[in-house]
């Protein structure tokens, strides 16, 4: 079963604050994406990364690629209220295959 | 572009009632997909159609479930009959490209609610 976790589930911080969220499976991933999704909406693209151990920054936001494919994280600097939402990451495990989305992690800032 | 759009926003409906979701995908977008979403399981994929044909329903819980795409810029998931359990919200998403590994741009959704 292909099975894609994220952790942690919640995570409540401060303004300011640095944060990361991890994706890991046991799977290896032909290309992973990260989403963010606000309450109401649905979910919007931030990345995709593809190379094992490739590093993409927007912004604040920083993503890494395991050098396996089988795991990434997001590391938010300086978090700011404005990045409260769901962060998503989803996978997909072959060449055509589904992408399948892992539970979530729920982040608050708070100011 | 107005982006994907969903309708019904809220529906709200009794145990046994029919309900039709509607989507709208991006104009000149190939592939289109239909995700349910839960507290419990999170997002998961229903059917997904490549220039207007189904591809992949086995996420598809049940035959009360259908879904169509008359055209490229229309679909339909359609529930007959409703039960409790069926509630969650059911977003639509469209992609330029063919293939689930491509950049998806969701609706809003539609918050099912089955009393």
């Amino acid at each position: 079963t292909q099975l894609l976790e994220q952790s942690p589930q919640f995570l409540s911080i401060q303004e300011g604050e640095n944060l990361t969220v991890y994706c890991n499976s046991s799977s290896v991933f032909s290309s992973l994406q990260w989403y963010r999704q606000e309450p109401g909406e649905g979910p919007v693209l931030l990345v995709t990364v593809v190379t094992g151990g490739e590093v993409k920054k927007l912004k604040r936001l920083t993503f890494q690629f395991g050098d396996a494919r089988k795991d990434s994280s997001l590391h938010i600097t300086a978090a700011q209220p404005g990045d409260t939402g769901l962060y998503l990451c989803a996978g997909v495990y072959n060449q055509g295959g589904k992408l399948i989305f892992g539970q979530g992690t729920e982040l608050s800032v708070k100011p | 572009d107005a982006g994907v759009i969903q309708s019904p926003r809220h529906e709200v409906t009794e145990m046994g009632q029919e309900v039709t979701l509607r989507c709208k995908p991006i104009s000149g977008h190939n592939s289109l997909f239909w995700y349910r979403q839960t507290m419990m399981r999170g997002l998961e994929l229903l059917i997904y159609f490549n220039n207007n044909v189904p591809i992949d329903d086995s996420g598809m819980p049940e035959d009360r479930f259908s879904a169509k795409m008359p055209n490229a810029s229309f679909s339909t998931l359609k529930i007959q009959p409703s039960e409790p359990r069926d509630s969650a919200v059911y977003f639509c998403a469209s992609s330029p490209l063919t293939g689930a590994r491509e950049k998806l741009f969701f609706g809003s959704g539609t918050q099912l609610s089955v009393l």
